[in-house]
């Protein structure tokens, strides 16, 4: 089975531009999660697909990120414009469900100065 | 305060040893904890999850869970350089579409 797949790996950009990433999740997985984890912290939800339609995007800060998962399979997640403090690892996970947790991808790493 | 509360380490132990890690928590509807290990550059990986209070075994690792406490650990035997790695613990309720909080994760070192 393959894995959950991100990319870039990595991305430098200055402040205020945007930036872009794209997660292909487990075939067959219903649910698709992005994360935020900010060195030294753990992982924290910024939106959760079921399908292409959104469950939650409570701590999604809405003025700059946004995502989509367009035919339930792919997603992407931008942000625009970049502040100093999106810094972090940003984490794709999917799941078929239940309570086995989920499997994330590698993740891309976001620098921005 | 938080609702997952983890001691960052970094926790160093020699190879051998038994490594005992450790999480609090606050919120009284967290009914599934779970354990990822991370390492370095990578995404987390599941270890081991356990539902409700109880101990759960698997190979060189064991989770517990104390629900009257709100405290939950993950205990490694015979620990090996490759153990070194950072360990999340994790936890969710019975609803809310399987929303995962994170500890801050214990920096784990085995050396030689």
């Amino acid at each position: 089975e393959a894995g959950v797949a991100q990319s870039p790996r990595y991305k430098i950009i200055e402040k205020r531009q945007s930036v872009a990433f794209w997660c292909n999740p487990i075939s067959g997985h219903a649910t698709l999660y992005w994360y935020q984890q900010i060195l030294g912290q753990g992982p924290k939800l910024l939106i959760q697909f079921q399908n292409n339609g959104v469950v939650d995007d409570s701590q999604l800060p809405k003025d700059r990120f946004s995502a989509e998962r367009l035919k339930g399979v792919d997603s992407t997640l931008k942000i625009q414009p970049a502040k100093l403090e999106d810094s972090a690892v940003y984490l794709c996970a999917s799941s078929r469900g239940g309570v086995n947790g989920y499997t994330f991808g590698s993740g891309t790493r976001l620098t921005v100065v | 305060q938080k609702e997952v509360e983890q001691d960052p380490g970094p926790l160093s132990v020699p190879e051998g040893a038994i490594v005992s890690l450790n999480c609090t928590y606050s919120n009284s509807a967290f009914q599934y904890f779970m354990w990822y290990r991370q390492y370095s550059r990578k995404g987390p990986e599941l270890l081991m999850y356990t539902y409700s209070s109880g101990n759960k075994e698997d190979g060189r690792f064991t989770a517990q869970v104390d629900k009257s406490s709100k405290y939950i650990s993950l205990f490694i035997r015979d620990s090996q350089p490759s153990d070194s790695a950072t360990y999340l613990c994790a936890m969710r309720g019975t609803g809310g579409g399987n929303k995962l909080t994170f500890g801050t994760g214990t920096q784990l070192k085995v050396e030689l």
